[in-house]
């Protein structure tokens, strides 16, 4: 069994740039969460992905942008990035009918210049 | 959203149980108590989740107060891979987000 794997591992970019940041779900599993966490602190929910289409969202601008594909992969992209989007993006996936169980990669840490 | 407290970090010996708390005094019928561990540079690994009962599995143990109002996250024999920033969740019923807080940080003394 494959487990949510992402790329890049780790991406600079400078303020005002985009950046589009991959995610592959586990094996089987059709539902995809996106957190943002900065260092020294919980993760933080940026949105969830159901079949294709956007299924919550949390506290972040509409420049923080989502994509689903049918294989149940995902993508974020931000635009115009700023300095304060420097973090690790985490990618979870999960069963939609077992959202609490959501197992997840090992991120990108973003570093904005 | 109900919110949980958890201790900002604890010690713990080596092969001992450890016991991990959580208050949750604003906790709803319809909200379940996840527990999540994020062990340093990676992401966060599920652990164990509940609604009135107590849980097990390979990973913990999960102790629901009887009012609900608290939780305890139960590591029977800790390990040096138990050093983590271990999180209690609440999560209602028909809500699909996991919204995280800061976490206990448990250190694992040899």
């Amino acid at each position: 069994e494959t487990g949510v794997t992402q790329s890049p591992t780790h991406l600079i970019k400078t303020r005002g740039q985009q950046v589009t940041l991959r995610c592959s779900s586990q094996s089987g599993h059709n539902t995809v969460s996106w957190y943002q966490q900065a260092l020294g602190q919980g993760p933080q929910f940026i949105f969830q992905y159901y079949r294709e289409e956007e299924n919550g969202r949390g506290n972040f601008p509409p420049r923080f942008s989502g994509l689903q594909f049918p294989n149940y992969s995902s993508e974020l992209n931000v635009n115009a990035l700023e300095l304060d989007d420097s973090a690790l993006y985490l990618c979870a996936s999960s069963y939609r009918d077992r959202v609490g169980e959501q197992y997840f990669g090992p991120g990108t840490r973003l570093t904005v210049t | 959203d109900a919110k949980t407290t958890q201790p900002n970090s604890m010690e713990s010996n080596e092969e001992e149980p450890v016991h991990l708390p959580c208050n949750h005094s604003t906790i709803s019928g319809t909200d379940y108590i996840h527990w999540y561990r994020q062990l340093p540079s990676q992401g966060p690994e599920y652990v164990i989740h509940g609604l009135t009962s107590n849980v097990n599995n390979r990973m913990a143990s999960l102790a629901i107060a009887e009012d609900r109002k608290s939780s305890t996250l139960i590591l029977h024999r800790a390990t040096l891979r138990d050093a983590a920033v271990y999180y209690c969740i609440l999560r209602p019923r028909r809500d699909d987000k996991i919204i995280f807080g800061k976490g206990t940080r448990l250190h694992i003394l040899p």
